[in-house]
């Protein structure tokens, strides 16, 4: 079936970098994206989320990027601190009437101090 | 205000048993989908219901149920567990039927031995 998958399973990065986490997905119907925070031994946190007719979306710190021509996410976070080590999901609604969501495997982003 | 809520924050439980989990959405969210995450995996979608109607299932067998109350708190029932069934069982609610953002709850961790 359709999924949503990720490049990279771990990203490690130096406190105050930029991190770059990206997403492939493979529904080019699909319309709207959601990245997701999980944090060992919790539930998915909701970051951002953006919709087929964006190509950009910023928020604090945040960024998705969205390039329907070759089906890519990315979710880039500035100044990285280490509070932001976690593992970070994108996921795909999967169209239709429902809030079904497609998840990847995830990438675990890990911040040198 | 209150995030989603979740019970029993863990469980164990022996093969073949039945388990009941409950969830109480967001206030004022009409919908609540139920997800399996299995540890080093992204959640998988279980059941979606809206204004207390099933809107979506996932690929999971007859043994897993689900059902929404007026007040759109939800349970998720397992029969006749299984070993394959020990996962972290989450709850996401939204305000709408599709293409809104959905809020996680902190989880359920199952443990079937």
């Amino acid at each position: 079936g359709e999924s949503v998958g990720l490049h990279l399973p771990t990203l490690s990065v130096q406190e105050g970098d930029n991190s770059i986490i990206n997403c492939a997905y493979s529904n080019s119907a699909s319309d709207y994206f959601i990245w997701y925070k999980q944090e060992s031994g919790k539930g998915p946190q909701f970051i951002i989320d953006i919709r087929s007719n964006m190509d950009k979306r910023q928020g604090q710190r945040v960024t998705v990027l969205l390039n329907k021509t070759v089906k890519h996410l990315s979710l880039q976070i500035a100044a990285t601190q280490p509070g932001d080590s976690a593992v970070y999901f994108c996921a795909e609604e999967d169209g239709g009437a429902t809030n079904k969501l497609i998840f990847g495997t995830g990438t675990l982003l890990a911040v040198q101090p | 205000d209150a995030g989603v809520t979740q019970s029993p924050t863990h469980l164990i439980k022996t093969r073949g048993q039945h388990v009941t989990l409950r969830c109480s959405p967001i206030s004022g969210h009409k919908s609540v989908s139920w997800y399996q995450q299995v540890l080093g995996q992204g959640p998988q979608f279980i059941f979606q219901y809206y204004e207390k109607e099933e809107r979506g299932r996932g690929n999971f067998p007859d043994r897993f149920s689900a059902r929404q109350f007026p007040n759109y708190s939800s349970e998720l029932n397992v029969n006749a567990l299984l070993l394959g069934d020990s996962a972290l069982y989450l709850c996401a609610s939204s305000t709408t039927g599709y293409g809104g953002e959905q809020y996680f709850g902190p989880g359920t961790r199952l443990t079937v031995t």
